[in-house]
């Protein structure tokens, strides 16, 4: 069965610092691999996705992330922080059958220090 | 886009009460929607998913008489959570998926349930 690992549950950072948020998954072929953000008290937005093709995948606010099979990870990264940035970042990989639904990890809070 | 919206945002109720939230598709037809529930600094917990016209299909665990979800059209599903009580109390979200879409999902904002 497919799984998500976030193995840090709460990182903090100086704003303007580089930032890397780690998530493993656990699928035997290709995954389907997404990246969303939660603001406290809201739903979550897509910043980045991977179904295929280049393993390096830019995403909107300057987030990118990298597809490594070897590694079964797809770790996100910011070259620098900023304020807003806080949020809790949730790594999700897509799970075949029924209805096609996404297996999501625990999520890793962000807090910005600045 | 894909614009998906909730409604209520808040919503207090008192325990024994029904009450019910709604999930739209605003700018796409959405045949898959989902419903989350999400406590205090957790992950999000899939309780159901519904396609338009037919039943929902509820996790494990989840009792499928308490929370009443309906996908009455192609832009509109419904869940009710009925004879609410104080456990019920949480963050619900829910998202839709596109028709020609395999996974990416596309949520809404949410609703913060209270029962009294």
């Amino acid at each position: 069965a497919q799984s998500v690992t976030q193995p840090d549950i709460h990182i903090t950072v100086s704003e303007g610092a580089s930032l890397e948020l780690r998530c493993n998954y656990s699928y035997g072929a290709t995954p389907y691999l997404f990246w969303y953000v939660q603001s406290p008290g809201q739903g979550l937005q897509l910043l980045l996705k991977y179904f295929s093709g280049d393993t390096l995948v830019q995403g909107i606010k300057g987030f990118e992330a990298e597809f490594k099979r070897s590694q079964s990870s797809f770790n996100l990264r910011k070259p620098s922080v900023h304020w807003s940035d806080a949020a809790e970042y949730f790594c999700a990989v897509g799970a075949y059958g029924g209805y096609n639904k996404l297996i999501f990890g625990a999520g890793t809070r962000l807090a910005v220090h600045p | 886009g894909a614009v998906v919206s909730q409604h209520p945002s808040r919503v207090i109720c008192k325990s024994g009460t029904s009450v019910k939230i709604e999930c739209r598709s605003l700018d796409f037809q959405a045949t898959t929607m989902f419903w989350y529930r999400q406590f205090p600094k957790k992950s999000l917990m899939l309780m159901a998913t519904s396609n338009e016209g037919s039943k929902a299909t509820y996790e494990q665990g989840v009792e499928k008489d308490k929370f009443l979800i309906n996908h009455a059209s192609l832009t509109l599903s419904t869940l009710t959570v009925t004879s609410a009580h104080p456990e019920d109390s949480s963050f619900y979200i829910c998202s839709a998926k596109k028709r020609e879409g395999q996974f990416e999902q596309y949520f809404g904002p949410g609703t913060r349930l209270t029962v009294t």
